[in-house]
């Protein structure tokens, strides 16, 4: 069984450019949440979509959306990159959502911005 | 506010000795709390998932309990391929999201 698909795994990007990271979940698995990864916060939720709803949203500026399409696979995206937002950026794909199911991460995507 | 702690921050052992590992939280409307294990450069891999309190469970070196402010996770005679970093997280009621702690590094040397 396939697991969870991150691309690209490496992005440099130059400060206010935009980004488009993709998730392919799990085959069968309808949700997917986003996590940003930094040395210095760990992990923090950014947003879960479910069946192409967002169904919640963490405390990150409005730079950061996302999106999910009909066959599950979800993008997220970061305009005006700052050089903040480098970090490790995971999604997570779990059948219906934690905690009615585990999650699984995928190997994520680093992102540098300079 | 709701907080999940994780200690120690790193743990250095020698292989076959044991230690535990502690995740404690305070928040309201726990649904379910979680074990990973990241490796560097890579996504966390799921390990356990504990609903109540008493709750216990194993994976070959690995047991991981519960109890109503914090869970343990239990490292038997842990070889050098154990090392990684662990991450607890937490589910609240309320929103469905993770609330991750910030890890234990723990590095099993030969």
């Amino acid at each position: 069984k396939a697991g969870v698909t991150q691309t690209p795994r490496y992005l440099i990007k130059t400060r206010g450019q935009q980004v488009t990271l993709s998730c392919s979940p799990i085959s069968g698995h309808r949700s997917v949440s986003w996590y940003q990864q930094t040395p210095g916060q760990g992990l923090q939720f950014l947003f879960e979509y479910f069946s192409e709803t967002q169904r919640n949203k963490g405390n990150f500026p409005g730079r950061f959306s996302g999106r999910q399409f009909s066959n599950s696979r979800s993008e997220m995206n970061v305009s005006t990159l700052e050089l903040g937002d480098s970090a490790l950026y995971l999604c997570a794909s779990s059948p219906f959502g934690t905690p009615d199911g585990e999650a699984f991460f995928g190997q994520g995507t680093r992102l540098t911005v300079v | 506010e709701d907080q999940v702690t994780q200690s120690p921050e790193a743990l250095r052992l020698q292989e076959g000795e044991s230690s535990s590992l502690n995740c404690s939280y305070t928040v309201s409307g726990l649904r379910g709390l979680f074990w990973y294990r990241q490796d560097p450069g890579k996504g966390p891999e799921f390990l356990f998932t504990l609903y109540s309190a008493g709750e216990e469970k194993e994976k070959e070196r690995l047991k991981a309990t519960l109890t109503k402010k914090e869970s343990f996770l239990h490292i038997t005679a842990p070889k050098p391929e154990d090392s990684a970093t662990y991450l607890c997280a937490v589910h609240l009621g309320s929103a469905r999201q993770l609330t991750f702690g910030s890890g234990t590094q723990l590095t099993v040397l030969p």
